[in-house]
């Protein structure tokens, strides 16, 4: 089945620690994203990449890094500069070339640093 | 990319049609709308988009009012596992990557 796939979907780490989230897709996707989410709010975006090897930061960068060295692989870590890392964690991508484009959305993982 | 604004909160009976409204008055001749749906603990899922022209699919209707400042997500017969927070977005096609801005959304609680 095509889709993305997010690993794992609850994570737990101790306060210092790096973390990477794996995002995957197989849709042929262009455009990857991550989104931060925060109980009861909407999601934000962290960082975003167009094409393989080049990525743009988003509205919230700062304590995050990411990498595209694969059009179907998106990570993301979670770095210890990161003041807040609790959250849900989504990757989602699209078809940029598509008019308009719909963002298809992996199931997302639950960070939690004690 | 425009600001939208939704009620917070909205109940439905199931089997009912859900109304759910969009203001959207700062809208640009450009920009499309688009509804996305998140079920609780899952990733939001596209539910439907329009640019000017009402629009239906096998999950919803869109209806966007003449001036374009605003729109209403219609589930026409709801049902318990409709029960989720609907988010409307007004983005221009491939400003700032793709990115889409999600705001607080509207919590749809489906009820027996």
């Amino acid at each position: 089945d095509g889709g993305i796939t997010q690993s794992p979907k609850y994570l737990f780490r101790k306060e210092g620690q790096n973390v990477t989230l794996s995002c995957e897709q197989n849709l042929n996707h262009d455009a990857m994203y991550w989104y931060r989410q925060d109980p009861g709010q909407g999601l934000r975006l962290i960082y975003y990449s167009q094409i393989v090897n080049d990525f743009q930061k988003g509205d919230i960068a700062e304590g995050y890094s990411v990498s595209r060295e694969k059009k179907e692989s998106f990570p993301l870590t979670v770095t210890s500069a990161q003041k807040n890392p609790t959250a849900f964690y989504l990757c989602a991508s699209s078809m940029l070339r598509a008019r308009p484009n719909e963002q298809f959305f992996g199931p997302g993982t639950r960070l939690t640093v004690l | 990319d425009a600001k939208t604004t939704q009620p917070p909160s909205m109940d439905c009976a199931e089997g009912r049609a859900a109304n759910l409204p969009c203001n959207h008055s700062t809208i640009s001749g450009n920009e499309y709308v688009y509804w996305y749906r998140q079920i609780h603990s899952q990733g939001p899922q596209y539910i439907i988009h329009g640019l000017k022209n009402n629009e239906t699919n096998e999950m919803a209707s869109l209806i966007i009012t003449e001036d374009r400042k605003s729109s209403t997500l219609i589930l026409p017969h709801a049902t318990l596992r409709d029960t989720a927070v609907y988010y409307c977005i007004v983005r221009v096609h491939g400003n700032q990557g793709g990115k889409l801005i999600f705001g607080q959304g509207t919590e749809l609680s489906v009820k027996p």
